[in-house]
């Protein structure tokens, strides 16, 4: 069966460390893999996009890795910061004009 | 600015009742959804409407009916609210399904059925 899974479902870093979070699926050939964030009591907003063409992908302090091979992203936010805690998502693109598949999530809490 | 808009924003239902969840988006997107969100199972869809005039069932359709009003508004309606439909509920909307497109997510809806 297809399935996406985010690495845990929390982490903790220390500020100014680098979180570094996964995502696997199973039995889909995604075209794009996006990244979203959301923040306690509000919807999920975009961060990064990136084609299975693509290695990588980066925006300010956020980085995404797409590798199709091992059917794994990793998105990673350097020199982490208390503002950055929040829950991220993971999307699958599986098809054209098919909804995307998001992962449960993984909540990051950026200790000071 | 608004984007997309949804109401209400809480709303607690006795078992059986009937409602209805609003949503709108000014973005001119063909592409409109229904997600619920509930604690360790992540955000499943439950309807779409990939443009105006069609719907089609998600992950999770059993409970729910939906109507693509037109281009801006798509509703979800519980007919007979059950417990189990306990949940955070999400509007989205997209310019098209797939493709790259991206989701731009209402703020949600609390519901809670007792």
């Amino acid at each position: 069966s297809q399935k996406i899974e985010q690495n845990s479902e929390a982490l903790n870093i220390q500020e100014g460390k680098t979180a570094t979070l996964t995502c696997n699926y199973t039995n889909y050939s995604p075209a794009y893999l996006q990244w979203y964030r959301q923040d306690p009591g509000r919807g999920p907003v975009f961060l990064l996009l990136i084609r299975e063409n693509e290695k990588e992908k980066r925006k300010e302090r956020l980085k995404v890795t797409f590798d199709t091979t091992l059917k794994q992203s990793l998105f990673h936010i350097t020199a982490s910061q208390p503002a950055d805690s929040a829950t991220y998502l993971c999307a699958l693109d599986v098809s054209g004009n098919t909804p995307l598949v998001f992962g449960k999530g993984t909540r990051l809490s950026v200790i000071a | 600015n608004a984007g997309v808009t949804q109401t209400p924003k809480f709303q607690v239902l006795k078992t059986g009742q009937s409602m209805t969840l609003q949503c709108a988006q000014d973005m001119n997107h063909n592409s409109m959804y229904w997600y619920r969100q509930d604690p360790g199972m992540g955000l499943r869809l439950i309807y779409y409407s990939a443009s105006e005039g069609t719907t089609d069932k998600g992950e999770v359709p059993n409970g729910y009916n939906v109507s693509r009003l037109n281009k801006r508004e798509f509703s979800l309606r519980l007919e007979s609210a059950a417990p189990s439909q306990t949940s955070v509920y999400f509007c989205a909307s997209s310019e098209v399904g797939g493709n790259g497109n991206t989701i731009y997510f209402g703020e949600g809806s609390w519901l809670t059925v007792v």
